[in-house]
């Protein structure tokens, strides 16, 4: 059974750090592209980044491009998010998904994780 | 940036059909993923390439992708369908996975 775990979540204060981390468990997790979605209280779905199998290469949403970081090690079968310069609007329940990898070109996520709240309040 | 329109609510009663709908700019010419997602709980992946269905997902949902329109149908709705549903897509143009706004289903 596919399941991936989210930990890390917390409050933190405006202009502040936090890592983000995805252990993933019932799948090769080294053969996976992987991304973070968040969810702000309320409000619908944000992706935020991806990241091949390989990390080869990283892709960000604008709102956190230069800010957030995602990264992964296959070793470990481990996703992580480094958000830097966190403001109020990253306010959030974080989740991991799993993309699919069916078709280049495409990103189909089909396994989550139940996510971790992250929350920038001073 | 790549923007994908849904309607925010829609309401069904038992038995009968609800689609809902998921607007672009050409988006028929992209591959559509659907999503369902419960108070309290994670998405569910319930169709992706327009029109197929992860396993365990019924047959009671499907999809189609047309011109400037994407559309979720689940036949015979029920009690346990109620949910807020999303569409996705991959903008190769951007390197960006769009969500739309999402629609919240009520059974009635």
């Amino acid at each position: 059974e596919v399941q991936l775990v989210e930990s890390g979540g917390d409050l933190v204060k405006p202009g502040g750090s936090l890592r983000l981390s995805c252990a993933a468990s019932g799948f090769t997790f080294s053969t996976y592209g992987m991304n973070w979605v968040r969810q702000a209280p309320g409000k619908g779905l944000e992706w935020v980044s991806y990241t091949p199998s390989s990390a080869s290469y990283t892709h960000h949403a604008d709102s956190v491009k230069g800010r957030f970081t995602i990264s992964r090690d296959n070793a470990k079968k481990s996703l992580y998010l480094q958000m830097n310069s966190l403001r109020a609007e990253d306010t959030a329940v974080y989740y991991c998904a799993r993309d699919l990898g069916i078709k280049v070109g495409t990103i189909t996520l089909d396994s989550w994780g139940q996510g971790t709240l992250v929350t920038v309040s001073s | 940036s790549y923007v994908l329109t849904q309607p925010p609510s829609l309401s069904v009663a038992p038995g009968q059909t609800a689609r809902v709908t998921c607007g672009g700019s050409n988006v028929g010419s992209k591959s559509v993923r659907w999503y369902q997602q419960k108070p309290g709980q994670a998405p569910v992946l319930v169709v992706y390439d327009d029109n197929d269905r992860p396993s365990g997902i019924p047959e009671r949902f499907s999809g189609s992708n047309s011109g400037n329109t994407a559309t979720l149908t689940i036949s015979r709705v029920e009690a346990g369908d109620e949910a807020d549903y999303y569409c996705q897509v991959w903008d190769s143009s951007s390197d960006h996975v769009v969500f739309g706004g999402g629609t919240k289903l009520t059974v009635l």
